[in-house]
């Protein structure tokens, strides 16, 4: 089944640095979308890039979609502690009778040390 | 208001139980779903649901039964449970298939 694999699996910076993190997937997409989850809650949407996009921006945050490598790198600058959360991507697959599923890969962990 | 309701946070059962998660929207979403992360934190969707058709992960057992009353709700009932069966279940909601999709806060399942 079509599956993000994100790496690194932890990551662990100091306050104000990046973290970049990266997702691999196996087929094609319409979209690729990036979710946070803090601990003991439910995952949020953070942004979506569809497949004819290269680059998307939101805040801090800036993702890029390489569909030739079937890659995708979600970059948060000036990291806060806040940001301390897991985060994982997620492809859609065709699921038939035209819908649609999402799957997530295993998630990065980041750590932001103040 | 919180868009996406689940209920218990909690629920401790043991084996051999059935018992039932519950979910609501209030987003108007035309598809709900029922995703289970297990201590690794891998998220697997079991089911997706709009008022068309219900879509089962195949590898999802046949103990594991969605049902959704009307549009804004999709119940999660569990038969027989089993010690696998520990995790956390969420819910959520989607305006299509491949839009963003909004997730409940979970219920830890704890099986014993």
């Amino acid at each position: 089944s079509q599956q993000g694999e994100e790496d690194p699996q932890a990551l662990s910076i100091q306050e104000g640095e990046n973290a970049t993190m990266n997702c691999s997937y196996k087929t094609s997409i319409n979209n690729l979308q990036w979710y946070r989850q803090n601990s003991g809650r439910g995952l949020v949407h953070l942004i979506l890039i569809r497949s004819n996009e290269r680059e998307k921006h939101s805040g801090r945050l800036r993702v890029t979609l390489d569909t030739s490598k079937k890659s995708s790198s979600l970059l948060i600058t000036a990291s806060r502690a806040a940001d301390t959360a897991s985060y994982f991507c997620a492809t859609d697959a065709y699921s038939g009778a035209g819908s649609y599923q999402l799957t997530f890969g295993k998630g990065t962990k980041l750590s932001v040390i103040p | 208001d919180t868009a996406v309701s689940q209920t218990p946070k909690y629920l401790v059962t043991q084996m051999g139980n059935d018992k039932s998660i519950k979910c609501e929207q209030n987003l108007g979403h035309d598809t709900m779903y029922w995703y289970k992360q297990d201590s690794k934190k891998f998220l697997k969707i079991m089911f997706s649901y709009n008022n068309k058709e219900l879509i089962i992960n195949e590898t999802v057992p046949n103990r594991f039964s969605p049902k959704s009353p009307d549009k804004a709700h999709l119940n999660l009932h569990i038969n027989s449970l089993e010690l696998g069966d520990s995790a956390v279940y969420f819910c959520a909601s989607s305006l299509r298939g491949n839009s963003p999709l909004h997730f409940g806060n979970g219920t830890r399942l704890t099986v014993t």
